[in-house]
């Protein structure tokens, strides 16, 4: 069975860090993109970013470029999302969630975790 | 103001069909048979409904359906159940540099 855990979440005062963790489990992990999709509270979904299986291709969406960093440890079925200078706005439940495709690309979303909290304020 | 646009609301009796529409522009829903739809209860994860526009993953319902005519994408329900009442959003694979666009969601009561 596909399981993802994120993991990290919490308060945190604007300009501050975090680092999210996603634990794989239940398929080859790196065989497949991940991706990081947030949504903020009462809204919709916002695709935040994704790497490829060996962490060649990464892309990330323009709110967070410059401020967060995705990276995957295959070794440890593992993903990760560092967030930097965080903003009121970066507020939002985030999900780590697979792309079946195999395509450097993000595509689609197969399995999601059941996602973690991030809010930022002072 | 999401990429895709989607009605704030809609609803149907149990038994009934509905459709949720998602209309985007050249770039995304209309350039591409890359749509896919979520489905999501309240304080869960979103599931897969949809992909490619019109395939179903394993395990969900043919009840559910999904096309596309120009930029506009549709996901159908038929034969309602109570167990449909959730938010659905639209996504899509976009040329632009935000790579993935959701639509702002819309949800569905069943009467």
């Amino acid at each position: 069975e596909v399981q993802l855990v994120e993991s990290g979440g919490g308060l945190v005062k604007p300009g501050g860090s975090l680092r999210l963790s996603c634990a794989a489990s239940g398929f080859t992990f790196s065989s497949y993109s991940m991706n990081w999709v947030r949504q903020a509270p009462g809204k919709g979904l916002e695709w935040v970013s994704s790497i490829s299986s060996s962490s060649s291709y990464i892309y990330y969406a323009d709110s967070v470029k410059g401020r967060f960093t995705i990276s995957r440890d295959n070794a440890k079925n593992s993903l990760y999302l560092q967030m930097n200078s965080l903003r009121a706005e970066d507020t939002a439940v985030y999900y780590c969630a697979r792309d079946p495709t195999g395509t450097m690309r993000p595509y689609y979303f197969d399995y999601w975790g059941q996602g973690t909290l991030v809010t930022v304020s002072s | 103001q999401s990429a895709l646009t989607q009605p704030a609301s809609v609803s149907g009796s149990p038994g009934q069909s509905i459709t949720i529409s998602c209309t985007g522009t050249s770039s995304d829903v209309g350039g591409y048979n890359y749509v896919s739809w979520y489905q999501q209860h309240p304080g869960k994860a979103p599931k897969l409904m949809i992909y490619d526009v019109s395939n179903r993953p394993s395990g969900v319902s043919n009840r559910f359906s999904g096309s596309k005519s120009g930029n506009t994408a549709s996901l159908t329900i038929s034969g309602l159940q109570a167990e449909d009442e959730a938010d659905y959003y639209c996504s899509s694979y976009t040329s632009s540099s935000t790579y993935v666009v959701f639509g702002g969601g819309t949800k569905l009561t069943v009467l």
